[in-house]
């Protein structure tokens, strides 16, 4: 089975400070990690894919298989970041993503 | 966006009445999925379609059943709705990519209460 963790449900900031949005996952494979994010009345929509190594509006994030986590990081926090932002992972052959609960970024002025 | 509608964008319904709700799409790809977003739970697939005619049960199947007759469509039933059927669904669509990196593309979501 392949389940993916959110542990926090919101996470408020300042403007300028470090974000960390962590997720951890089970799978006993070789994953595809992914972070969607849906900015208030847009769509959801992909931030950014742990195979591409990209840096998507300053946010990272780094798939670490012995820890089985894929944290998204943002050095300095912009209020058009607040948005809810959701981890996935696909499994091998799979299809499907398999999102977690989601996490709520609120960044303050 | 990519060329996707969900109909209708909101429902109100009473409990045991049938609900459909439908996905098109002018894109063409292949894959199609039915999620519904609840608090707490995040998104959690209903069902999906690999092709016409070609669907599979996603994790919380129980109380739906779906249908794909054509490329650009993909209905969603409740064939007797449920108060816990209350939620957004939320439909979504990817390319049949070689590569891994192919992502999906949602619609706007419908939102379904059922009283």
């Amino acid at each position: 089975a392949q389940r993916v963790t959110q542990p926090e449900k919101l996470l408020s900031v300042f403007k300028g400070a470090p974000v960390e949005l962590k997720c951890n996952y089970s799978y006993s494979g070789s994953p595809e990690l992914f972070w969607y994010v849906q900015y208030s009345r847009q769509r959801l929509q992909l931030l950014l894919r742990h195979i591409s190594r990209e840096s998507i509006k300053g946010f990272t994030a780094d798939l670490n298989k012995g820890e089985t986590s894929f944290h998204l990081k943002k050095p300095f926090a912009q209020e058009e970041d607040s948005a809810m932002y959701y981890c996935a992972l696909r499994g091998m052959g799979r299809r499907a993503l398999t999102f977690g609960s989601g996490t709520r970024l609120q960044v303050q002025p | 966006d990519a060329g996707i509608t969900q109909s209708p964008r909101h429902k109100v319904t009473e409990t045991g009445t049938p609900v459909t709700l439908r996905c098109h799409q002018t894109e063409n790809h292949r894959y199609m999925y039915w999620y519904r977003q609840d608090p707490g739970h995040g998104l959690r697939l209903i069902h999906y379609s690999y092709g016409v005619k070609d669907t599979d049960k996603g994790e919380v199947s129980d109380g739906y059943s779906v249908s794909r007759s054509k490329t650009e469509d993909f209905l969603l039933t409740l064939e007797s709705a449920t108060s816990s059927q209350t939620s957004v669904y939320f439909c979504a669509i990817s390319e049949d990519r070689v590569t891994t990196n192919e992502k999906l593309f949602f619609g706007s979501g419908t939102q379904l209460s059922v009283l």
